[in-house]
């Protein structure tokens, strides 16, 4: 199975900062990576696919890119929304394997 | 509007079983693959089951493979997911989810969850 690599588990930050988060893949996986935001109780929500197409109606603060192994999800500025826990998966073989998630809280 | 809505959640014992159900709504459900995906209390998110269209492949997650069934009826838009052996590990929300069309395994659409609880 593809192991899937996010860092950090966590990090505080204020409105209006730019948040980046990684994701790597313990082997190549094109660029088959998604994101999810996920908030407390909640279902996850799609945000993006082939590692940098943004699903429809987010926001475009959101940002994807990598290939390969190596991915990274960007907020440029951070809302009070954007407060959650954003998981990367990669969909390029079964089984399709998250990353631990990371969480994004208020400084 | 895409709507996915599971129920069949609740408490049983270990080594009993449960069937879980999905019904889906606001679009063709005979063109997507449905996946299964679960989230252990304060754990992430984990893959269990996926199903074709028109349910001539299954795959499972290695942890649950012999136990649990990925069904689907597309007469009813429905998807299915029957639970034997159930042990306390296997305690989670499950989450049903579509794949985006055309990208096998982007999960576009999640339904709300649905409670299961292994426990004596």
């Amino acid at each position: 199975d593809i192991q899937m690599t996010q860092s950090p588990s966590s990090l505080s930050a204020s409105v209006g900062d730019r948040v980046t988060i990684s994701c790597r893949a313990s082997q190549s996986i094109y660029n088959y990576l998604n994101w999810y935001q996920q908030k407390p109780g909640k279902a996850p929500k799609f945000l993006i696919y082939v590692a940098s197409t943004l699903q429809s109606e987010v926001p475009s603060r959101f940002s994807g890119s990598g290939s390969g192994t190596d991915f990274t999800l960007t907020i440029s500025s951070l809302q009070p929304d954007d407060f959650a826990t954003y998981y990367c998966q990669q969909s390029y073989s079964t089984p399709p394997t998250f990353g631990q998630g990371t969480k994004v809280e208020i400084k | 509007e895409v709507q996915l809505v599971e129920s069949g959640g609740g408490l049983v014992q270990p080594g009993g079983s449960l069937r879980l159900s999905c019904a889906a709504s606001g679009f063709t459900f005979t063109t997507y693959w449905m996946s299964w995906v679960r989230q252990s209390p304060g754990k992430g998110l984990e893959w269990v089951a996926n199903i074709k269209e028109d349910g001539s492949e299954k795959y499972y997650v290695d942890s649950v493979k012999g136990r649990f069934t990925i069904s689907r009826d597309n007469a009813k838009n429905s998807l299915f997911l029957q639970m034997n052996s159930l042990r306390a590990e296997d305690t989670a929300v499950y989450y049903c989810a579509r794949d985006k069309f055309g990208y096998r395994g982007a999960l576009g659409y999640w339904g709300q969850g649905t409670l299961v609880t292994v426990s004596s």
